[in-house]
């Protein structure tokens, strides 16, 4: 079983919906939990990093962290087509070691 | 502020071979991370360094080895290349190797 498993997708939602991204795990000792985009044939950006329980708001993005369900999730409100992208979350123990999901693969249609 | 850089961008080898790819952080930052990138494997960790020093190191071959100078300027080394090293080479940098990681735009290395 893998450490951190994420919605596969793809997803394909029309310009203006919510989107919700989703990724569960497994190992307790996760402390920092980011969310990546990752346009093609580019590294990934950093959007969103948080250690605590809750919601972390930053402008039209919300990453929600549950650590008592091991269930963490990005939103994405009035989506656009530039979000089209790769999502992956990421999980890191206060390491240099981040653990990945397999991203998620978002298309936003005009 | 200047961003991750990482050279060269595109690299084509022969199976046998061996390359070694760099990685500038960002200024400030000690800690430097490797990651592979493939379709079916996804993200991997290969290594990381702070201060000089491998503090961490994930399930790669002996072949895959890395290295990082005084100025946190990291290399990573690759010895007898084989098809299945294809991949995105990434590398990312933080300040003391703490989860907030800023990623290079990435090597591709197609071994032929």
């Amino acid at each position: 079983q893998k450490e951190v498993e994420q919605d596969p997708g793809p997803l394909s939602v029309p310009e203006g919906a919510i989107v919700s991204l989703n990724c569960t795990y497994s190992n307790s000792a996760f402390q920092y939990f980011m969310w990546y985009r990752q346009y093609s044939r580019k590294g990934p950006e950093l959007l969103m990093y948080t250690y605590s329980s809750g919601n972390k708001e930053d402008g039209r993005f919300t990453a929600q962290v549950d650590k008592s369900s091991k269930y963490i999730s990005l939103f994405i409100r009035d989506s656009q087509p530039s979000d089209s992208a790769t999502y992956l979350c990421a999980l890191n123990t206060n390491a240099g070691k981040s653990t990945f999901g397999d991203g998620t693969t978002l298309t936003v249609k005009p | 502020k200047a961003g991750v850089t990482q050279t060269p961008r595109y690299l084509i080898k022969t199976r046998g071979q061996q390359v070694t790819l760099s990685c500038s952080p960002i200024s400030g930052h000690r800690s430097v991370s490797w990651y592979q990138q493939t379709p079916g494997q996804g993200l991997q960790f290969l290594f990381e360094y702070f201060s000089e020093t491998q503090r961490n190191k994930g399930n790669f071959p002996g072949r895959f080895s890395g290295r990082q100078f005084s100025n946190s300027r990291s290399e990573m080394n690759v010895s007898t290349l084989e098809l299945g090293d294809s991949a995105l080479y990434l590398c990312a940098s933080s300040l003391a190797g703490n989860a907030e990681a800023f990623f290079g735009q990435g090597t591709r290395l197609t071994v032929v």
